[in-house]
């Protein structure tokens, strides 16, 4: 079964920093990785969809890398802003599942 | 282009009873999955529709039902509702495997 972590569990960092998320799986079958993002109580956001055989993703200020021999994604967030506050989940999907497994995510805070 | 959709927003049920949540999918997409996200958890998987077959089942017990109907929307029923069963129930639209999932804002089930 695909374990999918994520570290921190939570971040709490001044307005203007740059800041990374850290996911890991353990399956590297997969075959692709998505990030969202979660606002109390509400739905998810789709931030950047990673297929396998990609290295990276951009768009904005974020950027989300994927090392899939190594079982890892990070999101970079760069000067970061209050209204990135949220929490921030990792899905990967194995080849051939048609289901996506969680992380229970990062909850970011960012302080103006 | 209207996202996913679902209803309702919100409800409160009795132990015991049942419920029906619905989800019309992102205009384009044929496949709706269903997850349950508990407070401070990962959304975990509890089945998939594709052409009004369930595709793929997660590990969720037979109280937990659902249908896809010929426009690609699709309910999910509960039944013998358990105080457990509280949670953010969100549903999932894609299409073919490529575009990664499009999420709803959920619906929020208490029961008491």
């Amino acid at each position: 079964k695909q374990e999918v972590t994520q570290i921190p569990a939570a971040l709490s960092v001044p307005e203007g920093e740059n800041l990374v998320l850290n996911c890991s799986f353990t399956d590297s079958a997969i075959y692709n990785l998505q990030w969202f993002r979660q606002d109390p109580g509400k739905g998810l956001t789709s931030l950047l969809l990673i297929q396998s055989s990609q290295r990276e993703q951009t768009s904005g200020r974020l950027n989300a890398s994927l090392d899939k021999s190594s079982g890892r994604s990070t999101l970079y967030i760069a000067a970061s802003q209050p209204g990135d506050s949220a929490t921030y989940l990792c899905a990967v999907r194995l080849a051939g599942a048609n289901n996506l497994f969680f992380g229970t995510g990062t909850r970011l805070t960012v302080i103006p | 282009d209207a996202g996913v959709t679902q209803s309702p927003t919100h409800l409160i049920k009795t132990r015991g009873q049942q419920v029906t949540l619905r989800c019309s999918p992102k205009s384009g997409h044929d496949t709706v999955s269903w997850y349950q996200q508990a407070l401070g958890q990962g959304p975990q998987f509890i089945f998939q529709y594709y052409e009004e077959e369930e595709r793929q089942r997660g590990n969720f017990p037979d109280r937990f039902s659902g249908h896809q109907f010929p426009n690609y929307s699709s309910e999910l029923n509960v039944n013998a509702l358990l105080l457990g069963d509280s949670a953010l129930y969100l549903c999932a639209s894609s299409q073919g495997v490529v575009t990664g999932y499009t999420f709803g804002s959920g619906t929020r089930l208490t029961v008491v």
